[in-house]
């Protein structure tokens, strides 16, 4: 079955400091890997995605993700963090163009501290 | 382009009752998809439509429907509500290519 696991509910870095967080995915075939970020009452704002090609992906805000097929894993990285930066972080996985279905983890909190 | 957009905001609605939220995607995409969202369950896929027809289907009872206009536009209906419905509910549009872009999501408290 298709399953994302967070193994972070929360998170809590320094400003500056660097990020890493973890998602690990089982899916049957190649799967299409997302994260998105939500802050709160809002919806959710797609920070970066892997298809195919270069296994380092850079997003939006500074984030990059590097999918690793041998470990079933697509971490999480920025090297350093903004108080703008706290939200909650979701890694996701889908079929692709097969369908548009995505299965989310339950999400990583992210607190900065000042 | 304007971006997906879910209406209403916020509802709150009595055990018993039924509710209809409506999604219009961006311009352009075909496939619009609705997630429930709980501090319990997380973010769980409900279902996709994709031109007209239901393409994917999540666990949800049968309480849970959908349907999808001919301009692309969704509207997802739940009878019957109960506490439990009470959630953040998502809709997101896509061009059919894996990347799924959200609304800002329909608040619905039942009491």
């Amino acid at each position: 079955a298709q399953s994302v696991t967070q193994p972070d509910i929360h998170i809590t870095v320094s400003e500056g400091a660097s990020l890493e967080l973890r998602c690990n995915y089982s899916y049957g075939a190649t799967p299409y890997l997302f994260w998105y970020v939500q802050s709160p009452g809002q919806g959710l704002q797609l920070l970066l995605k892997y298809f195919s090609g270069d296994t380092l992906v850079q997003g939006i805000k500074g984030f990059e993700a590097e999918f690793k097929r041998s470990q079933s894993s697509f971490n999480l990285r920025k090297p350093s963090v903004h108080w703008s930066d706290a939200a909650e972080y979701f890694c996701a996985v889908g079929a692709g163009n097969r369908d548009d279905k995505i299965i989310f983890g339950k999400g990583t909190r992210l607190h900065i501290l000042p | 382009k304007a971006g997906v957009t879910q209406t209403p905001r916020y509802l709150i609605k009595t055990r018993g009752q039924q509710v209809t939220l409506s999604c219009s995607p961006i311009s352009g995409h075909r496939s619009v998809s609705w997630y429930q969202q709980t501090p319990g369950q997380g973010l769980q896929f409900l279902f996709e439509y994709f031109s007209e027809t239901q393409r994917n289907k999540g666990n949800f009872p049968g309480r849970f429907s959908g349907r999808q206009f001919s301009n692309s536009r969704s509207e997802m209906n739940v009878s019957t509500l109960e506490l439990g419905d009470s959630a953040l509910y998502l809709c997101a549009s896509s061009q059919g290519q894996g990347q799924a872009f959200f609304g800002q999501g329909t608040r619905l408290t039942v009491v």
